[in-house]
């Protein structure tokens, strides 16, 4: 079945530095989304991308999905405390084949900490 | 309503017991999908409805998981026999439509379910 890796699984960064997450699938996506879950809280919706090598931009954060749409990767510039948080990108594989695959299919996201 | 709600918020339960979990979804969402969720890991897709269908339930364990949405707002997600493993945070999500341009899913809180 479909399979979606996050790497790093864990960052520690200090505030201010850059921090960056990678997603990869094992096959080719419809679209990817990024969501950001606070300790404590649940899964909020951040970006979807659609087109291969599309890069869409929110303030200090910077996402970019493959030519290949199989990667995406989300960057942060200069993190703050408010960053803290899993970060979970989610496949989605669409229609293939007549077939319709409804379900996104999440990483197992990038725990993100940031040290004031 | 305002958001996705879901009841109850804690479930602790003896082993062998049957348990149902309660979502109500954001009034004018077509689709609603169940996700388990374990400690540090991503969202896992069990089944979605497109209001009362039930296109994909390939996600269950067992079947001693079943989901229903019979006028397609409200859904219930029943475990029959719980079994420890089953102990998890079960996540309830809706979106708009079910097309891949337009499938931003908004989260519920969660039901997290001990079995004992």
């Amino acid at each position: 079945g479909q399979q979606v890796m996050q790497i790093p699984q864990y960052q520690h960064v200090q505030e201010g530095e850059d921090f960056t997450t990678y997603c990869n699938s094992s096959t080719t996506l419809s679209n990817i989304q990024w969501y950001k879950q606070r300790p404590g809280g649940h899964p909020v919706f951040l970006i979807q991308l659609v087109k291969s090598g599309e890069v869409k931009k929110q303030k200090r954060l910077t996402f970019q999905f493959g030519e290949a749409k199989k990667n995406s990767s989300l960057h942060i510039t200069a993190t703050q405390t408010t960053d803290v948080g899993t970060y979970f990108c989610a496949g989605f594989r669409g229609y293939a084949g007549g077939t319709s695959y409804g379900k996104l299919t999440f990483g197992q996201g990038t725990i993100l900490t940031v040290h004031p | 309503g305002a958001g996705v709600s879901q009841s109850p918020r804690y479930k602790v339960t003896k082993r062998g017991q049957d348990v149902t979990l309660r979502c109500d979804p954001i009034s004018s969402h077509a689709t609603l999908y169940w996700y388990q969720q374990a400690l540090g890991q991503g969202p896992e897709f069990l089944t979605y409805f497109n209001y009362e269908a039930q296109p994909d339930k390939s996600g269950l364990p067992s079947d001693r998981f079943s989901a229903e949405r019979p006028e397609g707002s409200i859904s219930t997600l029943t475990i029959q026999r719980t079994e420890q493993r089953d102990s998890a945070m079960y996540r309830c999500a809706s979106s708009l439509t079910f097309t891949s341009g337009d499938n931003e899913q908004f989260f519920g809180p969660g039901t997290r379910l001990t079995v004992l």
